[in-house]
């Protein structure tokens, strides 16, 4: 069976600052990772994704996410956050070997 | 615009009504989700289509019936509801997942349902 865990509900940052939001994942075969974001009242719009390469993923709005397989994690940092970054952020993962997508719990940024 | 849209945006039903919630997609994808987000719970997966056909039912009530007449059309019809259904419905389509697709899902923007 394959999982995520998002382990912070809520993490607040100051403007400028640098984000980070933790991602780890259980899954049987290869990971493909996805994060997503939700802004208040809206549906989920796709960040970034990892299929295979090089483990530092780039994506919209200036996020990245870098996939570490020995602590299968995959965290999402934006260098310096602004106060539009302000929603919610779901980690996403499923297996080579599975056919569904498993989200995490999500990430509250404020 | 992510091009799947859905239909209402918000919708107030009593739980002896009958509504529908409709979503378009304009990506070319073979495979439509339905997804049910509550406050403070993980998303919930409800049922998936692959090419119009259901392979997955992730044990839902029998009062929420999908229907998938085309690659591109799927409806969540809602019947005898109670006040606990009130959430937020996403559509999401991607191209069929296996092994050779990454198959990220696009999301459209959501139904609000408040059941009273």
């Amino acid at each position: 069976a394959q999982s995520v865990a998002q382990p912070e509900d809520q993490v607040n940052v100051a403007e400028g600052n640098p984000l980070t939001v933790k991602c780890t994942y259980s899954v049987s075969g290869n990971p493909y990772l996805f994060w997503y974001v939700q802004y208040p009242n809206r549906g989920l719009q796709f960040l970034l994704k990892y299929i295979t390469g090089d483990n530092l993923v780039k994506g919209s709005y200036g996020f990245e996410a870098e996939f570490n397989k020995s602590q299968t994690s995959f965290h999402l940092k934006k260098p310096s956050a602004l106060v539009s970054d302000s929603a919610l952020y779901f980690c996403a993962v499923r297996g080579s070997n599975d056919y569904k997508l498993s989200f995490g719990a999500g990430t509250t940024v404020t | 615009e992510t091009g799947v849209t859905q239909t209402p945006r918000h919708l107030v039903m009593g739980m002896t009504n009958k509504k529908s919630l409709k979503c378009e997609q304009h990506l070319g994808h073979n495979a439509m989700y339905w997804y049910k987000q509550s406050a403070k719970k993980p998303l919930e997966l409800m049922f998936v289509y692959n090419f119009k056909e259901q392979t997955e039912n992730n044990s839902v009530p029998s009062r929420f019936s999908p229907e998938c007449p085309n690659s591109s059309h799927l409806f969540l019809h809602l019947h005898t509801l109670q006040p606990e259904d009130s959430a937020l419905y996403l559509c999401a389509s991607s191209q069929v997942l296996n092994r050779d697709s990454s198959g990220e899902l696009f999301f459209g923007e959501g139904s609000r349902l408040t059941v009273l």
